[in-house]
């Protein structure tokens, strides 16, 4: 089984609705991310969260939330999806008590699609 | 802030040829530098890491890359492609105190027959 894993893997939705795409990880690390990917812009932070009560704003937060319901849990919300967050999402973690702390692991990500 | 350049966003070799991505960082802090390579319909996974060890990392599938601190640069080398690197690889620097991965652009890696 991959240590980390996206729900869905691929969604497609219309303007306006709302959308939750999950993130769970079995590594048992405390921090967990969530990127996007746009073709030619490389991968942009979202949100990060560095334990379950720590959670912050990355560089493109606008039109997102989240939710860290567990360790191994973090959940990114798009609360009234528009076309242009159409993209590629992944979720990615590290291990802050370990030596290669800032090392991230990546799930597969969800591609998403707003019509 | 941190901020990574990747020179060529497509880059085109021959299979058995040598495969050169560059990758130039911005830091006035010693950083913590990677490559992740991206195969199609797929996730990011790590190619190598500079931690401040060995100025010469080697990484998985033959690759290496050489952090240079007067060149601010971390380029990725393999001495010969081989069809299966096809991928988009994207170098990244941990930006500090905060601990987050800033990305650069991608390369996109073609090799032909």
């Amino acid at each position: 089984d991959a240590d980390v894993t996206q729900t869905p893997r691929n969604r497609i939705t219309k303007t306006g609705k709302r959308i939750m795409l999950e993130c769970s990880q079995t590594k048992g690390h405390d921090r967990m991310y969530w990127y996007r990917q746009d073709p030619g812009l490389g991968l942009r932070l979202i949100y990060y969260s560095f334990d379950v009560k720590d959670i912050n704003k990355g560089e493109i937060s606008d039109g997102y939330s989240v939710s860290r319901q567990a360790q191994a849990k973090f959940s990114l919300s798009l609360e009234s999806a528009i076309p242009n967050q159409t993209a590629l999402y992944f979720c990615a973690t590290s291990d802050s008590r370990r030596t290669g702390q800032e090392t991230q692991y990546f799930g597969p990500g969800t591609r998403l699609l707003v019509l | 802030a941190q901020s990574v350049t990747q020179l060529g966003s497509h880059v085109s070799v021959s299979e058995g040829a040598l495969v050169l991505l560059r990758c130039n960082y911005s830091s006035s802090v010693p950083p913590y530098l990677f490559w992740y390579v991206q195969y199609p319909n797929q996730g990011l996974q790590l190619l190598l890491k500079y931690t401040s060890a060995a100025t010469l990392v080697k990484g998985i599938n033959g690759f290496e890359a050489e952090f240079k601190k007067s060149e601010t640069s971390f380029h990725l080398t393999k001495p010969s492609a081989h069809m299966s690197d096809a991928a988009e690889y994207f170098c990244a620097v941990v930006e500090g105190g905060s601990e987050k991965l800033v990305f650069g652009k991608g390369t996109k890696l073609t090799v032909n027959p």
